[in-house]
């Protein structure tokens, strides 16, 4: 069965540092993989998603992510924060029927 | 504005009620999934239909059920509440059955159950 981990619940940061939230899945097929992300008090959006080809994704906002099949790993990177990124950081991965996500990192940036 | 709209945003209700939940899809969109997310649980899969028939089920309670009518609004119904069902309902829609491609949720509707 396909699952995700997100290894930390907690990612504190000043601004303009960089920033990197480690998601690792485990998955027996081809896999498709997301982030999304969700600012207080609003629904989930999209960040980026792999389906296939290149394994760095950009995605919105400054994030790009990694897809590393060796490591299953698909870890959200951005070079530099804003205030404006603090927010709760959701990876997901396709579950035939529905996507299965993980516990969310929740980023704070601090000025 | 994802475009996705759910009703109530806030409801308190007591254990024993019913509640129904309402989420109108994007223009075109003709899939409708429900997700649960709680402090404990984090967000939870419950239930997809895709053009008012039902294509998934996730862990959703007996207690509660859902539909997706001809205009593709969606209701979840969710009966003799417990106070674990405090949480927040996500509706999100999508152009196809096929999850792989963009999710669109809504602000969600926050549950409390006294």
């Amino acid at each position: 069965a396909q699952s995700v981990t997100q290894l930390d619940s907690q990612v504190p940061v000043f601004e303009e540092a960089p920033v990197e939230l480690r998601c690792n899945y485990s998955s027996s097929v081809s896999v498709y993989l997301f982030w999304y992300v969700q600012y207080p008090n609003q629904g989930l959006q999209l960040l980026l998603k792999y389906l296939s080809g290149s394994t760095l994704v950009k995605g919105i906002n400054g994030f790009e992510a990694e897809f590393n099949k060796s490591q299953t790993s698909f870890h959200l990177r951005k070079p530099s924060v804003h205030i404006s990124d603090t927010a709760e950081y959701f990876c997901a991965v396709d579950g035939t029927d529905k996507l299965i996500f993980g516990t969310g990192t929740r980023l704070q940036v601090f000025p | 504005d994802s475009g996705v709209t759910q009703t109530p945003k806030h409801l308190i209700t007591a254990t024993g009620q019913r509640v129904t939940l309402r989420c109108s899809p994007r223009s075109g969109d003709l899939s409708v999934y429900w997700y649960q997310q709680s402090l404990d649980q984090g967000l939870q899969f419950l239930i997809q239909y895709y053009n008012g028939e039902e294509r998934a089920k996730g862990n959703i309670l007996e207690r509660f059920s859902a539909q997706q009518f001809p205009d593709l609004h969606s209701e979840l119904n969710l009966s003799s509440l417990e106070l674990g069902d405090s949480a927040l309902y996500f509706c999100a829609s999508g152009r196809t059955s096929a999850h792989t491609g963009e999710l669109f949720f809504g602000e969600g509707s926050r549950l409390t159950v006294l």
